[in-house]
C-alpha cells in the first residue's frame, strides 16, 4: 500500500521566494496533518484538516504560511515570502479519522538561503 | 508542552529486550498513551497505543502501570534497525482530535 507521499523531498531556495510543499494522503484517510521539525523546537503541529476542512491552524507561525486541501487526495503548504528561519523538515501525516494513529510521510527538507 | 518525561538516551544490545520508560504523572482519565519512533531521515512511525490495559502488537508491547502515571515500551528482541528516537505521547481519543504533542523523546542506540 502506498503511504503518505510528499514532494519535493528536498527544496533549496533563496529568501523571498514562494515555496509550495505537496502532500498526498493515504487513500481513504479523512484527516491530514502538517508538522514542522527543527533542532530547536522539535516536531510541531502546524495545521490539520478533517474531511478537507481546516480544523486547527493555531500552530501556523504567521501569515506567510498557508495551507489548503482542495480535495481528499491532495494538500499544499505554502510559504510566501520565505525566510531563512523557515528552514526545517516539513512532514505531512494522515489518519482514517482524527482519533486514529497518524501515518507520516518522509518529509520535505527545506533550506532557505 | 509535552506532558511526558523520557530519558534522553539509552543503549541496548542487539537481540536483547529494550525497555523504554515514560512518565506521565498528570495523565487524565480520557487520555491514551501513544508511542511513535523516528528513524534518522524518516517520518515518525506509529508503534502502539493504550489506555490502561497492557497492549501487544507485532512491533512491541506496552505496559501501563495501574495508576497510569507511567508506562514502558518493550521491544522484545531489539535489532540494529530499531535504532531511533522513541516518543511517548499522551492525548485524548476525542476532543482535541488529532493533536500530537511531541517531546524530545529517547534516543535508543542498539549496538552489536
Amino acid at each position: 500500500d502506498a503511504g503518505v507521499i510528499q514532494s519535493p523531498r528536498h527544496e533549496v531556495t533563496e529568501m523571498g521566494q514562494e515555496v509550495t510543499l505537496r502532500c498526498k494522503p493515504i487513500s481513504g484517510h479523512n484527516s491530514l496533518f502538517w508538522y514542522r521539525q527543527t533542532m530547536m523546537r522539535g516536531l510541531e503541529l502546524l495545521i490539520y484538516f478533517n474531511n478537507n476542512v481546516p480544523i486547527d491552524d493555531s500552530g501556523m507561525p504567521e501569515d506567510r504560511f498557508s495551507a489548503k486541501m482542495p480535495n481528499a487526495s491532495f494538500s499544499t503548504l505554502k510559504i510566501q515570502p520565505s525566510e531563512p528561519r523557515d528552514s526545517a523538515v516539513y512532514f505531512c501525516a494522515s489518519s482514517p479519522d482524527r482519533a486514529q494513529p497518524q501515518h507520516f510521510g518522509d518529509g520535505t527538507r527545506l533550506s532557505i538561503l | 508542552d509535552a506532558k511526558t518525561t523520557q530519558p534522553t538516551s539509552m543503549d541496548c544490545a542487539e537481540g536483547r529486550a529494550a525497555n523504554l520508560p515514560c512518565n506521565h504523572s498528570t495523565i487524565s482519565g480520557n487520555e491514551y498513551v501513544y508511542w511513535y519512533r523516528q528513524i534518522h531521515s524518516q517520518g515518525p512511525q506509529y508503534i502502539i497505543h493504550g489506555l490502561k490495559n497492557n497492549e501487544t502488537n507485532e512491533m512491541a508491547s506496552l505496559i501501563i502501570t495501574e495508576d497510569r502515571k507511567s508506562s514502558t515500551l518493550i521491544l522484545p528482541h531489539a535489532t540494529l534497525r530499531d535504532t531511533a528516537v522513541y516518543y511517548c505521547i499522551v492525548r485524548p481519543l476525542s476532543g482535541q482530535g488529532g493533536k500530537l504533542i511531541f517531546g524530545q523523546g529517547t534516543e535508543l542506540s542498539v549496538k552489536p
